[in-house]
């Protein structure tokens, strides 16, 4: 069965600092991969997709960037955090076959930037 | 441009009372929908779907239908229970959008025995 993992679970972060979210899926090949941010009280909005390695596009302008070094590895990177950046993000995966629409969510990342 | 619209909450609920939660929907394209969970501290599951007109998603007793007529995909269940406290998220797909969702701004539900 396929699997999806984050981390770190919570984090605390400086405005300023560095940042780097990590996302893995096991379990399946190929998958098309996202990265969202729900903001407290808000809905959820797509940052980055991937599908494939090397591959993302980024749904919005912002101070965040994504990386894909590998098949089943997604990376959510920052170089200077902003308090705005705070928030749950969440990480999902889709199949890429002709048809597949679900997309699975890890358990998802709270980050707060003080 | 594809948008999602859900009825505002919070919605709070005795236990066994009748939930709807409405979800409208515009779309190029002809969309699947979706309806996810997320419940407290974590990420969203998904709930429910239907990707053709006249489609009913069903799971857990929640119960959805593609209306294309009138786009919308409301959410209902007959009876609530204090474990349906959640945040419920309607969405959409478009086939070519690379499985991209559009999510709609969520419903708080709280269900008190």
């Amino acid at each position: 069965s396929q699997t999806i993992h984050q981390w770190p679970a919570t984090l605390v972060q400086p405005v300023g600092s560095p940042l780097s979210l990590e996302c893995t899926v096991e379990g399946t090949s190929n998958p098309n991969l996202y990265w969202y941010r729900q903001a407290a009280g808000r809905g959820l909005q797509l940052l980055f997709y991937s599908v494939g390695i090397g591959q993302i596009s980024s749904e919005v302008p912002q101070n965040l960037s994504a990386s894909r070094p590998q098949d089943r590895q997604f990376i959510l990177s920052s170089k200077k955090l902003l308090l705005s950046d705070s928030g749950f993000y969440l990480c999902a995966w889709s199949p890429r076959r002709e048809g597949a629409d679900t997309q699975y969510f890890g358990p998802g990342t709270r980050l707060t930037v003080l | 441009g594809n948008s999602v619209t859900q009825m505002e909450g919070p919605v709070t609920l005795s236990e066994e009372a009748f939930l709807t939660i409405n979800c409208t929907y515009t779309a190029t394209g002809y969309p699947s929908l979706f309806w996810y969970v997320q419940y407290p501290g974590e990420g969203l599951q998904l709930l429910l779907k239907a990707t053709k007109a006249d489609d009913k998603g069903s799971n857990k007793g929640f119960e959805a239908t593609y209306r294309k007529e009138t786009t919308s995909f409301h959410l209902e269940k007959g009876s609530v229970q204090v474990s349906d406290s959640a945040v419920y998220f309607c969405a959409l797909s478009v086939a070519t959008s690379y499985g991209k969702l559009t999510f709609g701004q969520g419903t708080i539900l709280t269900v008190h025995p």
